[in-house]
């Protein structure tokens, strides 16, 4: 069973931020917090990673809690492209790709 | 493109009869992951190699599937007697490790329709 919980589906406005929510009450110390996205019909694409401290890439931020028990995806500025299934996944490193996935927050960016 | 192909994008089969599907990963990567996935559910782990070492195989892996990556390349993923329950869309991942950039790639998958 994926060890993460996410609201099933969110929108956001065109060229606004969007912050998906996760939770992940029962992380363990050595397990990262993963994030992947999948566009329809293709297959899932990583977006970014973290163990406890904040991430930044050029697609998106992690925002991982003190306690690690939840974290925040943003994307900074969201397009109509970034209409997706976002995955929250834990994992341990080196067991990349191994991805225990749950049902996704169905992200819609309208115009 | 994430440099990981699937063949081929779709089949369709009658129930009873065998298929075979193909993953070829990028090129340097030791790892290659395949995962089914449903209408409406996230991908399902079903097995997973390091180089042509199958290391893990999920319950979901009954006895009709069978995977092989011989030279640890490429890799198939073979169905026997196919039922209509095993359409899906099947997934393949490949990564490196130790890890480069702590990433999976996945190609776009072969959608599996059994009539």
């Amino acid at each position: 069973d994926a060890k993460t919980t996410q609201p099933t589906s969110m929108d956001c406005a065109e060229g606004r931020a969007a912050n998906l929510p996760c939770n992940h009450s029962t992380i363990s110390g050595n397990e990262y917090v993963y994030w992947y996205r999948q566009i329809h019909s293709q297959g899932p694409q990583y977006i970014i990673h973290g163990l406890k401290n904040n991430e930044t890439n050029e697609m998106a931020s992690l925002i991982i809690t003190e306690d690690r028990k939840s974290s925040t995806l943003i994307l900074p500025h969201a397009t109509l492209r970034d209409t997706a299934v976002y995955y929250c996944i834990v994992s341990g490193s080196g067991n990349t790709g191994k991805l225990i996935f749950g049902q996704g927050t169905t992200l819609q960016v309208k115009p | 493109d994430t440099g990981v192909s699937q063949d081929p994008r779709h089949k369709i089969t009658k129930r009873g009869q065998n298929v075979t599907f193909r993953c070829d990963p990028i090129s340097e990567h030791n790892r290659l992951y395949w995962y089914r996935q449903t209408l409406g559910q996230g991908p399902e782990f079903l097995t997973y190699f390091q180089n042509e070492a199958q290391l893990e195989k999920s319950r979901l892996l009954s006895d009709r599937f069978s995977a092989e990556r011989p030279k640890g390349s490429f890799s198939t993923l073979e169905i026997q007697r196919t039922e209509q329950g095993d359409s899906a869309m099947y997934l393949c991942a490949s990564s490196l490790v130790p890890l480069i950039r702590d990433e999976a790639f996945f190609g776009q998958g072969t959608r599996l329709t059994v009539v």
